[in-house]
């Protein structure tokens, strides 16, 4: 069966650090990957996806980016972290054609000091 | 452009009653998906349902159905005599056109508590 894992669990960083967050899926080849974030618990916010290996859209202009080195890895990173980067961030991955269902990550909760 | 609401912010409930969450939707794609996900304390997202615009048949998943109704733009959600481990924000969601990816426009999300 396919699994998703994201590290860490809980950041706490100072502005103006750099940041990597971390993304795996096992189990599957060649998923569609996802990077979303969470503000304030509520509704969530599609910052980039990847169809492919090296393969990055992003969907909002921001402080952040993406990588994906490996088929089945997924990287979001910042060279300067700002206060609004606060937030939960959560892994998904798809399989297949867009209209597949998105399984989650257990999220990494970024706290912004 | 795509979008949800689900309008009721937060439900509170007492154990065994029902209880329904409520999402509309708006597309104009006449090929679209709707999602329901569950979003324990924990902060995981579960996947629930996925339904595609030609299918309106009604599904029921042991305590848990789905009702939708493309009169109305809706697709909402019922939990029959609820339990406590019910209680999480759960997510109304839409992907809408042919895409190779699958963009999730998400509702704000229901806080659903229910108390013993």
């Amino acid at each position: 069966s396919q699994t998703i894992h994201q590290w860490p669990a809980t950041l706490v960083q100072p502005v103006g650090s750099p940041l990597s967050l971390e993304c795996t899926v096992e189990g599957t080849s060649n998923p569609n990957l996802y990077w979303y974030r969470q503000a304030a618990g509520r509704g969530l916010q599609l910052l980039f996806y990847s169809v492919g290996i090296g393969q990055i859209s992003s969907e909002v202009p921001q402080n952040l980016s993406a990588s994906r080195p490996q088929d089945r890895q997924f990287i979001l990173s910042s060279k300067k972290l700002l206060l609004s980067d606060s937030g939960f961030y959560l892994c998904a991955w798809s399989q297949g054609i867009g209209n597949q269902p998105q399984h989650f990550g257990d999220g990494t909760r970024l706290s912004i000091l | 452009a795509q979008k949800v609401t689900q309008a009721q912010t937060e439900i509170s409930v007492v154990e065994k009653e029902d209880v329904t969450l409520d999402c509309v939707y708006e597309t104009r794609d006449t090929t679209y998906y709707l999602f329901w996900y569950k979003q324990p304390p924990s902060g995981e997202l579960v996947f629930l349902i996925r339904r595609n615009s030609f299918d309106e048949q009604n599904e029921i998943s042991g305590r848990y159905s789905w009702n939708f109704q493309k009169s109305t733009s809706s697709f909402n959600f019922t939990i029959t005599a609820s339990q406590v481990v019910d209680s999480a924000v759960y997510f109304c969601a839409l992907i809408a056109g042919g895409t190779s990816y699958g963009k999730l426009t998400f509702g704000q999300g229901t806080i659903l508590t229910v108390h013993p």
